[in-house]
């Protein structure tokens, strides 16, 4: 079954800390990963996409690692600010007859002062 | 001002009536999707349009209903067949397959009393 599982599912940091999100999956064959941050209430938006041939790729403060030999990925959150509380959701865009999207339940980071 | 618009943002309805949901982008991108989230859950795909004027059953597409006679809209109608209606629901649109982003509408909640 393809899935995409997310770890810790909840986390809370101290403002300016770092802290590192982890993403495993199944799914296959794998065309690309993304990592989207959604607030409350709000729609998702695209932190970073990543091919198989990507092993990092960065956004600012935030930045994403893919072993696709090993089917993880995880995001690194530099010096976190108040405004990155939210939830980060993993995504693998598979093929599976057609392009297939398998969402992660994602991470919820809250960031206090 | 681009982007991809969803309305209303909350919705109430009473158990047994049908009610549809807006998404409207203008970002000229061909594909479109609706998802349902709920706590706890990934993302869940419920219909998919890769074009104007077809579309296709995503994994929960039973007591929906959608339609896409233009390109920039792609309403979703919940029916008095879906067993439990209240949910957040996302739309979301992308250029085409593969790489492509995917951009979010900020979603609606729905609930049914």
């Amino acid at each position: 079954k393809n899935q995409v599982e997310q770890s810790p599912q909840s986390l809370i940091i101290l403002e300016g800390k770092n802290c590192t999100l982890q993403c495993n999956y199944t799914v296959s064959p794998f065309s690309n990963l993304r990592w989207y941050k959604q607030d409350t209430g709000r729609g998702p938006v695209s932190l970073t996409i990543m091919t198989f041939s990507e092993n990092t790729k960065s956004n600012g403060r935030y930045t994403a690692t893919l072993d696709a030999d090993t089917k993880q990925s995880s995001l690194h959150i530099t010096a976190s600010q108040l405004s990155d509380s939210a939830s980060y959701i993993c995504v693998v865009i598979h093929m599976d007859g057609y392009q297939k999207v398998t969402f992660g339940t994602g991470t919820k980071l809250q960031v206090i002062p | 001002d681009g982007g991809i618009t969803q309305s209303p943002k909350y919705l109430f309805r009473k158990e047994g009536q049908n009610v549809t949901l807006s998404c409207e982008q203008n970002l000229n991108h061909d594909a479109m999707y609706w998802y349902r989230q709920d706590p706890g859950q990934g993302l869940r795909l419920i219909y998919y349009s890769q074009i104007v004027n077809d579309f296709q059953k995503g994994d929960i597409a039973e007591g929906y209903s959608v339609s896409r006679e233009k390109k920039e809209s792609f309403p979703l109608t919940v029916t008095s067949a879906q067993k439990n209606p209240t949910a957040f629901y996302l739309c979301a649109s992308s250029i085409g397959q593969g790489k492509a982003e995917a951009f979010f509408g900020q979603g609606t909640r729905l609930t049914v009393v």
